[in-house]
């Protein structure tokens, strides 16, 4: 089954204990990304990648760090988490992002992080 | 940068049609996409305009108008499972060939018997 899996699905933790939550996707897609959805503030866009080895950021990426070393994973890992960090975390991959087709994202089934 | 709203809450009776508007001004312009959301769960990909005009898709509709900075969705015989959110996202290009995603903050759907 084509899907996008995220790992753990709930943590609670206390600050600045090192995390990774993991992202993995199974269809061979180029484009992965982290978002975090905050009440009143809809989906924020943290870190994306176009391939491997080709990540930037996004509106929010102060507090965390990703990697793209292999095409089917993109850890999201937060060094020192902070209390105003806990949040709802999404990965999501598409085939690609360039113009030329839909292209649409497919989601995990999201990570909800609570910093102690 | 990317500005994009959205209502922030309608409510719409069952077997009714409504329609929640999306404006957006950003430079790079190159799609939009419309995405539900049911609470808790993650979003799930609804349509995509890349093109000025309207796209069908069964009970679907979405629309838009580059030119104006303007996008809708229609949703046509409302049913009770319809109450989500609505997210809208607009893709565009960031330059070195990147391209970067961003999301309105969604409008919450209710539909009411």
């Amino acid at each position: 089954e084509a899907q996008v899996t995220q790992n753990p699905r709930y943590l609670i933790t206390v600050t600045g204990k090192k995390l990774t939550v993991t992202c993995s996707q199974n269809m061979n897609h180029e484009y992965m990304s982290w978002y975090r959805q905050d009440p009143g503030l809809g989906l924020r866009q943290i870190y994306y990648s176009m391939n491997v080895e080709v990540t930037d950021k996004g509106d929010v990426p102060e507090g965390y760090k990703v990697s793209r070393k292999e095409k089917r994973n993109f850890p999201l890992i937060l060094e020192s988490p902070s209390p105003n960090q806990t949040s709802l975390y999404f990965c999501a991959s598409s085939l690609s992002l360039l113009a030329g087709g839909g292209n649409e994202q497919f989601f995990g089934p999201g990570t909800r992080l609570t910093v102690l | 940068g990317q500005n994009i709203d959205q209502p922030t809450e309608m409510t719409a009776t069952e077997g009714a049609i409504v329609q929640i508007n999306c404006t957006y001004q950003t430079s790079g312009f190159n799609g939009l996409f419309w995405y539900q959301q049911h609470a808790g769960e993650a979003p799930t990909f609804l349509s995509y305009n890349v093109l000025d005009g309207l796209e069908e898709k069964g009970r679907f509709s979405s629309f838009l108008s580059r030119s104006k900075g303007y996008s809708y969705l229609l949703l046509k015989e409302l049913q009770m499972k319809d109450s989500a959110s609505y997210l809208c996202a607009v893709r565009a290009y960031s330059g070195a060939g990147s391209y970067q995603l961003t999301f309105g903050k969604g409008t919450k759907l209710s539909v009411i018997p």
